[in-house]
């Protein structure tokens, strides 16, 4: 069965440093999605990025980058020099064959992230 | 740009009473996607729906329907709301086929006194 973990509840930092999220992922499946989601306080969910299952080059935006191994089932991601701005909880996301070709996400449970000033 | 939006941030309701959650997008996305939000739980599907008038139960259906008459709008119906039916409600929709990016609406915060 699919699963995320994301085993950090909560992670507060002090603005300009570098954090990283953890996501790891079950699936049985080798043609699979992998997704990070941010929620500001609005509430609003703000998708952030998507990676398939046959791309594992690391990504960088900005600030944010990700790093994706299949070997350990693992989709991390770094914010680097930490702003406030970044405080949210983020999510991140599966979706493989089992989602119908909907492409139903499973949801880990999120790490809400606090930037203090 | 990408557009979902909630009929309601906030709504307050009475035990029993029927409510209505809209939920409209502007992308001509095929597939719409209800699901809530509640602490320790996560995200939650309730219902989704790939066309217009088709509708598939998801994890947590039991207490809601939906409906979806036009292919930009996707209803979630609380026929007879219960305390336990407090949450943030969260709508999304994205392309139809493969594994599309679902993009989300601001949510709705319902709360059954």
């Amino acid at each position: 069965a699919q699963k995320v973990t994301q085993a950090q509840t909560e992670i507060s930092v002090v603005e300009k440093e570098d954090v990283t999220l953890d996501c790891v992922y079950e699936t049985r499946d080798t043609t699979y999605y992998l997704f990070w989601y941010k929620q500001p306080p609005s509430g609003e969910l703000v998708f952030l990025i998507r990676r398939n299952s046959f791309d594992e080059q690391n990504e960088i935006s900005g600030r944010y980058s990700w790093n994706f191994q299949k070997s350990t089932s693992s989709f991390n991601f770094t914010i680097t020099a930490s702003q406030v701005v970044d405080s949210a909880v983020y999510f991140c996301a599966l979706s493989d064959s089992t989602g119908g070709s909907q492409g139903n996400l499973i949801f880990g449970k999120g790490t809400k992230l606090s930037v203090k000033p | 740009d990408v557009k979902v939006t909630q009929s309601s941030r906030y709504l307050v309701k009475r035990t029993g009473e029927k409510v209505f959650l809209e939920c409209v997008q502007d992308m001509d996305h095929e597939n719409m996607f209800w699901y809530r939000q509640d602490p320790g739980l996560g995200l939650r599907l309730i219902y989704f729906s790939y066309d217009v008038k088709m509708k598939e139960k998801g994890d947590i259906p039991e207490g809601y329907s939906v409906s979806r008459e036009k292919k930009e709008r996707f209803s979630l119906i609380l026929e007879s709301a219960s305390t336990n039916q407090t949450s943030m409600y969260l709508c999304a929709s994205s392309l139809e086929g493969g594994i599309e990016t679902q993009y989300f609406g601001p949510g709705t915060r319902l709360l059954v006194l």
